[in-house]
This record gives C-alpha cells, sequence and structure tokens, in this order.
C-alpha cells in the first residue's frame, strides 16, 4: 500500500544538525511533489518545505529558510531533510506528505507518514 | 505571509447534529483556473493529519460525504452534516495558493 516512513529524528543539542530521512512505497516516488510539514508540542501545524516531483524547485516557510535544505533522490524512493543551524524552537514531530495529483491537478496533500520526532536541546 | 482564521477554536457537538466550521484567508486563494486552493485536514487523537477536502470543496479519496467544502475567494467553510463519534479531534484549513502554505490555527471538534 502507498506508506511513508520517516526516520532520522532524536535529540540534538541547539546549533548542531540533523538530517532526516522519508522512504516511499506503494506509488511512483518520482511523479509526486513532496513536503515536510512539522507540528511543535502541543501546537497547530506548519509547513516547513516543498520539493517538485524532479527536484527543480524548492520551497522553504520562512522560519527555517537559509538553515534547512530539502532534497530527494528519485532513485532510492527518498526524501531528505538537512536541518542545520538547530534552535529550540525547531522542536517538533516533522511529517513527511505527499503531493497528490490527477489528471494535472492538485489533489491536497493526501499521503502523510507517521511522523519521526526532533527535540532540540541542550 | 498568508494568514488564515479558523472560528470556532472549539467545537462540542451532539452526535447526529450538523457542524460548522469557518477559515477565512488574508488574500484570495482564487486562481485564475477557477479552483480555490483551499484544503481541510483532520487530525484524529494521537494520529497524523489526513486529508479531508481539497481545492475548496472536493472530496479525498474515502471520505464519507457527510463531509463538505465550500466558499470562495477568502471565506471557506467546512461541514458536516451529521456529527458521528469517530470525527472528533482537530481540524486545521490549510491555503496552497501563495508561499509559503500557511496552516489555520485549528478548530477542535469534541463530542457532546
Amino acid at each position: 500500500q502507498v506508506q511513508l516512513e520517516e526516520s532520522g529524528g532524536g535529540v540534538v543539542q541547539p546549533g548542531r544538525s540533523l538530517r532526516l530521512s522519508c522512504s516511499a512505497s506503494g506509488f511512483t516516488f518520482s511523479s509526486h511533489g513532496m513536503n515536510w510539514v512539522r507540528q511543535a508540542p502541543g501546537k497547530g501545524l506548519e509547513w516547513v518545505a516543498q520539493i517538485w516531483f524532479d527536484g527543480s524547485n524548492k520551497y522553504y516557510a520562512d522560519s527555517v529558510k537559509g538553515r534547512f535544505t530539502i532534497s530527494r533522490d528519485n532513485s532510492k524512493d527518498t526524501l531528505y531533510l538537512q536541518m542545520n543551524s538547530l534552535r529550540d524552537e525547531d522542536t517538533a514531530v516533522y511529517y513527511c506528505v505527499r503531493e497528490g495529483w490527477m489528471r494535472d491537478h492538485y489533489t491536497g496533500m493526501d499521503v502523510w507518514g507517521q511522523g519521526t520526532t526532533v527535540t532540540v536541546s541542550s | 505571509d498568508v494568514v488564515m482564521t479558523q472560528s470556532p477554536l472549539s467545537l462540542s457537538v451532539t452526535p447526529g447534529e450538523p457542524a460548522s466550521i469557518s477559515c477565512r484567508s488574508s488574500q484570495s486563494l482564487l486562481y485564475s483556473n477557477g479552483y480555490n486552493y483551499l484544503d481541510w485536514y483532520l487530525q484524529k487523537p494521537g494520529q497524523s493529519p489526513q486529508l479531508l477536502i481539497y481545492l475548496g470543496s472536493n472530496r479525498a479519496s474515502g471520505v464519507p460525504d457527510r463531509f463538505s467544502g465550500s466558499g470562495s475567494g477568502t471565506d471557506f467553510t467546512l461541514k458536516i452534516s451529521r456529527v458521528e463519534p469517530e470525527d472528533v479531534g482537530v481540524y486545521y484549513c490549510m491555503q496552497c495558493l501563495h508561499s509559503p502554505r500557511t496552516f489555520g490555527g485549528g478548530t477542535k471538534v469534541e463530542i457532546k
């Protein structure tokens, strides 16, 4: 079945780096844009970054621009989020999310992973 | 950035009764192709969010027809015609026309 599985979360000190991965299965990964969405403890959802199906365009939330980099390896069906210069406020559950498309129309962020937890703390 | 404002913050509903959530955006979400780039998501307790409605009024696959989305431009509504116990959770609207994408603050739906 269609599935996204995040990994790479953990506890990291402020200023350090972490790379999240998201392994996709059950669909043609290279045909879909992908996103990262995060949720701080007890808070709402915050969109973090998006990458087009072929990696040609990338977009970021202002809060992570210049510190986070989204990338993908379509040969490995894997999405990444490189997080540098981590701050306390980056503490959150990070979700990998598929961009749905059907007949050239956007159909929502239709598949979500279970999330991986990042805790930034000294 | 586009600000998404949801109301109410919380809702307590008797099973079988209707419910309605409002979402307003600070900029129009109507694109030149005629679609409103507004989605609705539900996060059930302890779960990842799930897509309910995309492009303002289109139900995602597997979403019961008691859920409906409407609105255009800057004002949108999610309606549940008859709330079921499994509908509890936090509902979020999200705009995906303007970058960065932005979510509303969420509306928590509880069962009386």
